[in-house]
């Protein structure tokens, strides 16, 4: 059974402060990472995707992917009270169609 | 830019109901896909489409059907419903599969009883 492990929280930071969210995959042949946010009773909305080693960045977001440990992560900075919401990781194999998601981690910001 | 429109938001069904769960696009996307996610869940593919005439089953295919006629239009049908596909069901579609964003539905929020 090919799985995305995420911790479910909440994860709870202070406004301002950068929030960290962590995935775990098992299917080795995953070749693109998503982290996608969904506010409470709405559709999930792409944040970004990943498919190399290393760090991408985009405005406050950092995703890191580390292949050899099948780990990817997605870094917030200046974390703000909009940005509360559950943040759904997703890896996909070769060709892509079945996209797997993990069980999204809750994130509070406090003002 | 209506993206992907889902009929109905909300729907009761007894158990043993049938029904039909309509997605549209306008974006003219190749790939559609439908997940349920049930509370505090992942979303679980259902059954996926990469073009008109061609589908395939996802995860969690027991229990559903879909079509694909049109790029547009991939419904979903639930036969003899029962109280374990109470969830919300989400439809997506995209323009490639890898690396590129979907776009989802608003959701259809289903109860059966």
């Amino acid at each position: 059974q090919k799985e995305v492990e995420q911790n479910s929280g909440p994860l709870s930071v202070p406004e301002g402060a950068i929030a960290s969210l962590n995935c775990t995959y098992s299917d080795r042949g995953s070749q693109s990472f998503f982290w996608y946010r969904q506010y409470s009773g709405k559709s999930p909305e792409l944040i970004m995707f990943i498919y190399s080693n290393g760090d991408k960045e985009d405005g406050r977001f950092t995703a890191q992917l580390n292949k050899a440990s099948q780990y990817v992560s997605l870094l917030i900075r200046d974390s703000q009270p909009s940005d509360s919401a559950t943040y759904l990781c997703a890896s996909s194999g070769t060709g892509g169609f079945k996209t797997i998601f993990g069980a999204g981690t809750r994130l509070f910001v406090k003002a | 830019n209506a993206g992907v429109t889902q009929t109905p938001k909300f729907r009761i069904l007894k158990i043993g109901q049938s029904m039909t769960l309509q997605c549209a696009q306008d974006m003219n996307h190749n790939y559609m896909y439908w997940y349920r996610q049930d509370p505090g869940m992942g979303l679980k593919l259902i059954y996926y489409s990469v073009g008109a005439g061609i589908t395939d089953k996802g995860e969690v295919p027991n229990g559903y059907n879909v079509s694909r006629s049109t790029t547009e239009d991939f419904p979903l049908r639930l036969e003899l419903a029962a109280p374990s596909q109470t969830s919300v069901y989400f439809c997506a579609s995209s323009y490639l599969t890898e690396g590129t964003e979907a776009f989802f539905g608003q959701g259809t929020r289903l109860t059966v009883v």
